[in-house]
């Protein structure tokens, strides 16, 4: 099946710790994006990647890091700089990295933190 | 920052009825994309409109663009209840970033 994977679906981390998103697609897309998402509310955009060794911040950048070694592969890692890292985290990918391009989204993960 | 703004943030109807969200923008956009999001889960694509565009169908959704106005609508005929879901809009802004609205709630009663 192609179509994009995140994992895990629900991920608890206490205050402090360092924790990491997996995101996979087998769509063979060049672009890759994180979303943050709270509840009742849209989607903000964290980092993207447009290719393989390349990334750019998005709006909501602080507190997270990202790597793209892999073109499959865009892992999230939230950091304990993030002070408020409880949400909803959505990854997407598109065919290149023109935003004109309809985007394809994960199931998502949900983080609480405790 | 948030360009898209749905309007209304909630609207609830009887199956059968038409539904309509819109959407504002502040900004030129390349073009204008609506996404579903069923609860908890990812976001779905529905359509895309591009600047040069007035009108998009497809199935039994309508979405209008008029750029004059720096709005967008969306319009689901003839609604079912597994048409339950928020809906988002999103416009391009420059050659990379999608920026999305908060969403319109949309709840279709049996």
């Amino acid at each position: 099946d192609g179509g994009i994977t995140q994992s895990p679906k629900y991920l608890f981390r206490k205050e402090g710790q360092n924790v990491t998103l997996s995101c996979e697609q087998n769509l063979n897309h060049d672009a890759m994006y994180w979303y943050r998402q709270d509840p009742g509310q849209g989607l903000r955009l964290i980092y993207y990647s447009q290719i393989v060794n390349d990334f750019q911040k998005g709006d909501i950048a602080e507190g997270y890091s990202v790597s793209r070694e892999k073109k499959e592969s865009f892992p999230l890692t939230v950091t304990s700089a993030q002070k408020n890292p409880t949400a909803f985290y959505l990854c997407a990918s598109s065919i290149s990295g023109r935003a004109a391009n309809e985007q394809f989204f994960g199931p998502g993960t949900r983080l609480t933190v405790l | 920052s948030q360009q898209g703004e749905e309007d209304p943030q909630a609207l609830s109807i009887q199956e059968g009825e038409n539904a309509t969200m819109n959407c504002s923008y502040k900004t030129s956009i390349n073009n204008l994309q609506w996404y579903r999001q069923n609860s908890g889960r990812g976001l779905v694509h529905l359509i895309l409109i591009r600047s040069n565009e007035r009108e998009k169908h497809s199935g039994r959704l309508r979405v209008t663009l008029d750029t004059s106005k720096k709005s967008s609508s969306l319009l689901i005929t003839a609604s079912r209840a597994a048409d339950t879901a928020s809906y988002f809009c999103a416009t391009v802004q420059g050659a990379q970033k999608l920026v999305f609205g908060q969403g319109t709630r949309l709840t279709i009663n049996p």
